[in-house]
């Protein structure tokens, strides 16, 4: 199964408004990184928060981390068409580092 | 730097072939990690090489393969092809250690008819 699920699975929002997605795991991680994919291409690395890190800004993301309730959110600050993407959060199994699971994905939708 | 590359971009097959796809990582990369991506299961980890060196597996069978070469560059193959194989295949770089960003290439679209 899934070490990940986003939440929602879909999203759409109106351009300049805020999305905020959701990202639960199972076990233990060492860091969770969040990824942008553009209709079946390539992934785009976003940003990288530690287990130890509670928040994290890049740009206009900003991105939480409960190790607690494991679960971390991507908010996306004044949206645009070019948002517009699947977002997956990746963790890794902490007893290793090394192999990552990616969750399910939320697509968002930004309407010009 | 240059970024993961991954070639052929595109690729079509039939039922029992085989096929071998290759990714180049990002200079300095010692890791590359492979991932099948389809509509139905998602981002799924196949392996993971590091200094010619499987690390990790993911739950594959075994027609699912990979090797590493000195200079980090790695190649996938995929023998006796199903149709369920079809999908987007994607490789992933990082510097080694468990904090490291992964990158990822473009991806090789497999069509298997």
């Amino acid at each position: 199964s899934q070490q990940g699920e986003e939440d929602p699975q879909a999203l759409s929002i109106q351009e300049g408004e805020n999305a905020t997605m959701n990202c639960s795991y199972k076990t233990s991680i060492n860091n969770l990184q969040w990824y942008r994919q553009n209709s079946g291409r390539g992934l785009v690395h976003l940003i990288l928060i530690r287990s130890n890190e509670r928040e994290k800004h890049s740009g206009r993301l900003r991105v939480t981390l409960d190790t607690s309730k494991k679960s971390s959110s991507l908010l996306i600050t004044a949206s645009r068409a070019a948002d517009t993407a699947s977002y997956f959060c990746a963790t890794d199994l902490g007893n290793t580092g090394n192999q990552f699971y990616f969750g399910t994905g939320t697509s968002l939708t930004v309407i010009p | 730097k240059a970024g993961v590359t991954q070639t052929p971009r595109y690729l079509i097959k039939t039922r029992g072939q085989q096929v071998t796809l290759s990714c180049s990582p990002i200079s300095g990369h010692r890791s590359v990690s492979w991932y099948q991506q389809t509509p139905g299961q998602g981002l799924q980890f196949l392996f993971e090489y590091f200094s010619e060196t499987q690390r990790n597996k993911g739950n594959f069978p075994g027609r699912f393969s990979g090797r590493q070469f000195s200079n980090s560059r790695s190649e996938m193959n995929v023998s006796t092809l199903e149709l369920g194989d079809s999908a987007l295949y994607l490789c992933a770089s990082r510097g080694g250690t468990v904090t490291d960003t992964q990158y990822f290439g473009p991806g090789t679209r497999l069509t298997v008819l």
